[in-house]
């Protein structure tokens, strides 16, 4: 069945830098955009990054020059590399496949939690 | 900050209907773009519930219905039952961002 598993989240401190991974299983992998999006309690869902199939990306532009997101089709992965991480991007960040020519989200991971705290 | 606004919460009795409201603007809702539902249940990733605004993937029961309208869109349960309970969460397109959209800010619904 269709899956994505995030990992990499923890505990890092203001400034410092994280790695997250998504494995996705299930599907042809590199048909889809894929995206990142995560979940705060006093702000919600809020879109991240997503990557198309052919590799071109958009950001939010709360991490535009700190997040980076990157693919490789040939391990079903996406990943999103975070630095100078600030306490404000403390949340749970899910992976999540968009559909083939629209832009709804099916399905998300189990999410990783990242906290941002000295 | 989202520009979908829908309410904090809704509650209901088992058995009762209960709807949710997304308002958004005219650059996004208001501007013929799709309207997708998602539901939270306690401690689990969102999980698709309507796209296209009133389109049920398969597996979800026919008392999750979605409609739109103007600037705003609804989510109605019917037959409201204790597993419903979870937060809902409106996804639509604005042309004044970039990327695949903008969430709504969420409604947590009581049974």
């Amino acid at each position: 069945q269709v899956q994505l598993v995030e990992s990499g989240g923890g505990l890092v401190k203001p400034g410092g830098s994280l790695r997250l991974s998504c494995a996705a299983s299930g599907f042809t992998f590199s048909d889809y955009y894929m995206g990142w999006i995560r979940q705060t309690p006093g702000k919600g869902l809020e879109f991240v990054s997503y990557m198309s199939s052919g590799g071109s990306s958009i950001y939010a532009d709360s991490v535009k020059g700190r997040f980076t997101i990157s693919r490789d089709n040939s391990k079903n992965s996406l990943y999103l590399q975070m630095n100078s991480l600030r306490t404000e991007d403390t949340a749970v960040y899910y992976c999540a496949r968009q559909q083939l020519g629209d832009n709804w989200f099916d399905p998300w991971g189990q999410g990783t939690l990242v906290t941002v705290s000295s | 900050q989202s520009v979908l606004t829908q309410p904090p919460s809704v509650s209901g009795a088992p058995g009762q209907r209960v709807t949710i409201s997304c308002t958004g603007t005219s650059s996004n809702i208001g501007a013929g773009y799709d309207v997708h539902w998602y539901q939270q249940l306690p401690g689990t990733a969102p999980k698709l519930l309507i796209y296209r605004n009133r389109n049920r993937p398969s597996g979800v029961p026919d008392r999750f219905s979605g409609s739109r309208s103007g600037t705003s869109a609804s989510l109605a349960i019917t037959g409201l039952q204790a597993e419903d309970e979870a937060d809902y969460y409106c996804q639509s397109y604005d042309s004044n961002l970039s990327g695949p959209g903008v969430f709504g800010t969420g409604t947590k619904v009581t049974v």
